[in-house]
Formats: C-alpha cells, sequence, structure tokens
C-alpha cells in the first residue's frame, strides 16, 4: 500500500523558514517524480514544485522560486521542502503527491497534508 | 496561466446522473485529469489523461473531453460522492487546477 507521510508543519513568523518531510512507502520511491501541492484553508488546489524521480531536474511555480527548495533522498525514500523568506500568502496545508513521471504529469497518490501557518 | 473553470457548486439527488464540466483558457489537448476530495481529506485521482480510469474507481465516473472543454460524469451518484471535485492540467506550465465544484446530496 502506498503511503505518504508529511511532516514539519507549523507556525512561523513572515520572514522565517520551515523544512517539510514527506516519508513515502509501499512503492519503490526512487521511480517516481514527486511533488508539492498545496491548499490555502478553504481555498482550492495550487501545485507549487516538483523533483525529477533521480532529483536531477526541479521545477517551481513563480511564486516561490526563489525562496522554496524542493530536494529528495531516494536511499531515505523522503522528499523535502525547504521553505525561506515564507510569507501570509503560504499559509496553506502541504501535500506531497506522486507524479506520473512519463507523459500526463497527473497526480496519483497524495498524502494527508501538513498544516503551514505564517503569521506573527 | 491556463485557467480551468468550474461551476461552485451543484447539488443532485442519489440516484441521478451528474455532470461536471472544466474549461480551460487555453487548448490543453487530453491532459487533463480529475480529482475528489472529501472533507478533511487529501485529493484523490479519479480520472486521468481526460478519460482514463484510474485503477479502484468505481466506473459510475467517467471522463470526456479534449481541447478546452471537459466533463467529469457520475452515475449513478451516491450518497458517498458528497466531495469536492477538482480538475487539472499538464498540458501548460504551470500546471493549474480548477476552482472546484462542491457537489451535494439532496
Amino acid at each position: 500500500e502506498v503511503q505518504l507521510v508529511e511532516s514539519g508543519g507549523g507556525l512561523v513568523q513572515p520572514g522565517r523558514s520551515l523544512k517539510l518531510s514527506c516519508a513515502a512507502s509501499g512503492f519503490t520511491f526512487s521511480d517516481y517524480n514527486m511533488a508539492w501541492v498545496r491548499q490555502a484553508p478553504k481555498k482550492g488546489l495550487e501545485w507549487v514544485a516538483t523533483i525529477i524521480y533521480d532529483g536531477s531536474r526541479t521545477y517551481y511555480r513563480d511564486s516561490v522560486k526563489g525562496r522554496f527548495t524542493i530536494s529528495r533522498d531516494n536511499a531515505k525514500s523522503t522528499l523535502y521542502l525547504q521553505m525561506d523568506s515564507l510569507r501570509s500568502e503560504d499559509t496553506a496545508t502541504y501535500y506531497c503527491a506522486t507524479q506520473n513521471s512519463g507523459y500526463g504529469n497527473w497526480f496519483a497518490y497524495w498524502g494527508q497534508g501538513t498544516l503551514v501557518t505564517v503569521s506573527s | 496561466d491556463t485557467v480551468l473553470t468550474q461551476s461552485p457548486a451543484l447539488a443532485v439527488s442519489p440516484g441521478e446522473r451528474v455532470t461536471i464540466s472544466c474549461r480551460a483558457s487555453e487548448s490543453v489537448s487530453t491532459l487533463m485529469h480529475w480529482y475528489q476530495q472529501k472533507p478533511g481529506q487529501q485529493p484523490k485521482l479519479l480520472i486521468y489523461l481526460a478519460s482514463h480510469l484510474e485503477s479502484g474507481v468505481p466506473a459510475r465516473f467517467s471522463g470526456s473531453g479534449s481541447g478546452t472543454d471537459f466533463t467529469l460524469t457520475i452515475d449513478p451518484v451516491e450518497a458517498d460522492d458528497t466531495a469536492t471535485y477538482y480538475c487539472q492540467q499538464s498540458w501548460n506550465d504551470p500546471w493549474t487546477f480548477g476552482g472546484g465544484t462542491k457537489l451535494e446530496l439532496k
């Protein structure tokens, strides 16, 4: 059974940093592209970042470029999101998800999410 | 960015057929996918590449469309289908989601 378990969320002041983790199990982690998708309170879904299966390439939405860094440790089957210079508009539940590595780029499996609140 | 427009809400009775629409601001070919999100839960993939049913998803769910107009159909609707449904495109960068359609059962 595929399992994705996020951790690291919490309350943080604007301008500070936070690092999220996503522990994967039940599948061959190193075979999959991985992504972070967020959802602001009572709002819709928003793709944040993607990392290729071997970590060789990363992609970000414009609003987080230069502030967020997605990375992975295939030996530990763990995905990360380093978030720096946080803003109030980054407040959201952050989900990690598997992303189809071939044609299509859909998000097949999702974790339960971790809430990040940016507030003074 | 490619904007995906969905109707905000629908209300149907159990046993009926419901269609949820998603219109893209530009063509996305058939790179459209659908998700179901129940309150307090993570999203769940239902349909990928416009019309392909994800493994384990009931055959009551189906998808169609290409270009800019897409539809998710549930037939027949069951009480457990109460949820918000999102479309997502992966043809244009950045990948974007629709605003969601909240399905309520009468």
